[in-house]
């Protein structure tokens, strides 16, 4: 099955400990991103990967990390989480190109709470 | 400024009415694509419809519907035959052309609930 998964689901930590949250997908899709969801905010892109080894910032890169090492995974790395990074998080992916190709494939989420 | 604006934040249909949620962009370039996904409440983003800028028709999907006015620069998202299911939050999104950026940008979104 074509998915993007995405682990922990839920995590409750403390300010300061680092933590990483893995992203996988098996559709060997070059494009992959991270977003942050905030009520009344929407979807904000975090940081998003052309391919392996290639990464920019998006609109709220400010305390996270990542790295793409290889094409199926793109771990989102928080060195030292305050409270203000609580939200709920997002992988997706997609095929790169014009046209439908550009629909990204979203994992299920993951709920972060810093305390 | 805001790439996405969706300025609904909630909206009420009936059953069975059709409805139409709201999105305008900003962008300056030629090429660019716009998508609507859904968001339930059980959280996951689900895929509802894609118009790209040079297509010329507007995009359906079953009972969606894509009314794409590119001068204005809206894109709006109508679904026809409302059923209880569609209660969700509505997102629109773009992609800018490649050349010039591969950023998704997305709205704030708009919360629907279909009446029985």
């Amino acid at each position: 099955e074509a998915q993007v998964t995405q682990n922990p689901r839920y995590l409750i930590t403390v300010t300061g400990k680092k933590l990483t949250v893995t992203c996988s997908q098996n559709m060997n899709h070059e494009y992959m991103s991270w977003y942050r969801q905030d009520p009344g905010l929407g979807l904000r892109q975090i940081y998003y990967s052309m391919n392996v080894e290639v990464t920019d910032k998006g609109d709220v890169p400010e305390g996270y990390k990542v790295s793409r090492k290889e094409k199926r995974n793109f771990p989102l790395i928080l060195e030292s989480p305050s409270p203000n990074q609580t939200s709920l998080y997002f992988c997706a992916s997609s095929p790169t190109g014009s046209g439908r190709y550009n629909e990204q494939f979203f994992g299920p989420g993951t709920r972060l709470t810093v305390l | 400024a805001q790439k996405i604006t969706q300025t609904q934040p909630g909206m009420f249909v009936q059953e069975k009415e059709a409805v139409t949620l709201d999105c305008t962009y900003d962008t300056s370039d030629q090429s660019y694509g716009l998508f609507w996904y859904k968001q339930p409440s059980s959280g996951e983003m689900i895929f509802l419809i894609y118009q790209g800028s040079y297509d010329e028709q507007n995009a359906t999907e079953g009972r969606y519907s894509l009314n794409f006015q590119k001068a204005r620069k809206s894109a709006n998202l109508v679904i026809s035959a409302s059923q209880l299911g569609d209660s969700a939050m509505y997102f629109c999104a773009m992609r800018e052309d490649p050349n010039t950026g591969n950023q998704f940008y997305f709205g704030t979104g708009t919360s629907l609930t279909v009446i029985p």
